[in-house]
């Protein structure tokens, strides 16, 4: 049974980085699909951010492009997500998800809520 | 970016009763392999997003056959033939076919 699971801090201050990693169970990352993160908050819902498949290319959200990184750990089974400059519309609960293809998310983590403080 | 556009965003259903939510995107959905990639989500209170329907009507394992997914093009539909008190929830459209992928606003159903 595949699982994902997000951590990392659930503060961070406006103007910093926000990073989280999610550590994939019962499948290797190298094998194959995207994998992804979503945010979700009351105002805008669901928001995708970006991917990275099993050979580390990238794909992000071009409305977030220019602050968010995604890549792959490996030895680990983890891929992480940074986003720099934040600013409170970046408070979300964030998601890792694994991604078949076009969207195709069959798997969710479960959720994590970060809260940029000025 | 494409446009999702469900309606009702709210739903009182009666339980027994059948239920249907409707998406719309802001352009078609077929994409050049000849698929079309709308999702169906369904987001229990207090839960993660969980996957019901792929590529418009094929639902996933576990999924009560009672949920179905239909339409074409840009017109979409999720129906629930009879609700039951473990469907209260938002569900949620997504396409795929057009990145980058994008959500519709949700629709609540709720148990009158």
């Amino acid at each position: 049974q595949v699982q994902l699971q997000e951590s990392g801090p659930g503060l961070v201050k406006a103007s910093e980085t926000l990073s989280l990693t999610c550590t994939v169970s019962g499948y290797s990352i190298t094998s194959g699909y995207y994998w992804g993160w979503v945010r979700q908050t009351p105002g805008k819902g669901l928001e995708w951010i970006g991917s990275v498949d099993h050979n580390g290319n990238t794909y992000y959200n071009p409305s977030l492009k220019s602050r968010v990184t995604i890549s792959l750990d490996t030895s680990k089974n983890q891929f992480s997500l940074k986003v720099i400059s934040v600013t409170a519309a970046d408070t979300a609960v964030y998601y890792c998800a694994r991604d078949g293809g076009h969207w195709e998310i069959d798997y969710w983590g479960q959720g994590t809520l970060v809260t940029v403080s000025s | 970016d494409v446009v999702m556009t469900q309606s009702p965003l709210s739903l009182p259903v009666t339980l027994g009763q059948p239920a249907s939510i409707s998406c719309r995107s802001s352009q078609s959905l077929v994409n050049s392999d000849g698929n079309t990639y709308l999702h169906w989500f369904q987001q229990r209170p207090g839960q993660s997003p969980r996957r019901l329907i792929y590529k418009v009507s094929n639902r996933d394992s576990g999924v009560p056959d009672r949920f179905s997914g239909s339409g074409s093009g840009t017109d979409f539909t999720l129906r629930i033939s009879r609700v039951e008190a473990e469907d209260v929830g938002v569900y949620y459209c997504m396409q795929g076919t057009h990145g980058p992928g994008t959500f519709g606003q949700g629709t609540k159903v709720e148990i009158k």
